[in-house]
């Protein structure tokens, strides 16, 4: 059964701490994934790792940092904390996509998310 | 600027009628739809998808229906069941080489079968 888990399931932080919130897969998965859900804002992206030590900006990476030391490892980093980083954080795992014209969808796997409240 | 737009927050349907829920983008280059649904304090989990080669893709009561030249796709569930009750989002692909290939995802529609 693959599995994504995510450290905790709620945390409660002061402004201006620093935040490390991990992921782990089991599935060998290459690409790795940090989401935010908002009520009325879907889900957005936040970073994303192809490779061991590669990683990409999604479409709101300000505020945060990642870390991917090991393959089935993917930390996202909060470096100072506030308010408006209130939310629901979820990771996904999936494997790459083979080539051809029109690649196949190779399903990102989500864990349980993390509801992290910044006081 | 949203370029995957879930209109309807939320969604009554009867059990064992259609649910229909509506998803509109924006980019062209979307080459890949999908649906994921969400159930409280789970992550989201892939439901059906569909290329942008296609108009139709069916699995069991799912069935994803794609409009390329409206730029709109919609998810029917038919019969629809109490244990359907979810957030349903709607995702879609721009395929890119060398890198993971992102997905957009739009902002949900909470959907609720009753009895």
């Amino acid at each position: 059964d693959v599995k994504v888990t995510q450290s905790s399931r709620y945390l409660v932080k002061r402004t201006g701490e620093k935040v490390f919130l991990e992921c782990v897969q089991d599935m060998d998965h290459e690409n790795m994934f940090w989401y935010r859900q908002d009520p009325g804002l879907g889900l957005r992206l936040i970073y994303f790792s192809y490779d061991v030590k590669m990683k990409e900006k999604g479409d709101i990476p300000e505020g945060y940092s990642v870390s991917r030391e090991k393959k089935e490892r993917f930390s996202l980093i909060l470096e100072s904390a506030s308010t408006n980083q209130t939310s629901m954080y979820l990771c996904a795992s999936s494997s790459p996509i083979a080539g051809g014209s029109f690649p196949p969808y190779n399903e990102q796997f989500f864990g349980p998310g993390t509801r992290l409240t910044v006081l | 600027d949203q370029q995957v737009k879930q209109n309807s927050p939320s969604l009554s349907v009867q059990e064992g009628r259609i649910s229909i829920l509506n998803c509109d983008y924006t980019n062209s280059m979307f080459d890949y739809f999908l649906w994921y649904k969400k159930y409280p304090a789970e992550g989201p989990t892939f439901l059906i998808s569909i290329s942008s080669i296609k108009d139709k893709n069916e699995d069991g009561r799912f069935t994803v229906f794609l409009n390329k030249s409206a730029k709109h796709l919609s998810l029917h569930i038919v019969p629809s069941q109490p244990g359907d009750s979810a957030v349903y989002f709607c995702a879609a692909r721009v395929w890119n080489t060398g890198t993971a290939s992102k997905l957009t995802f739009g902002t949900g529609t909470r959907l609720q079968v009753t009895l």
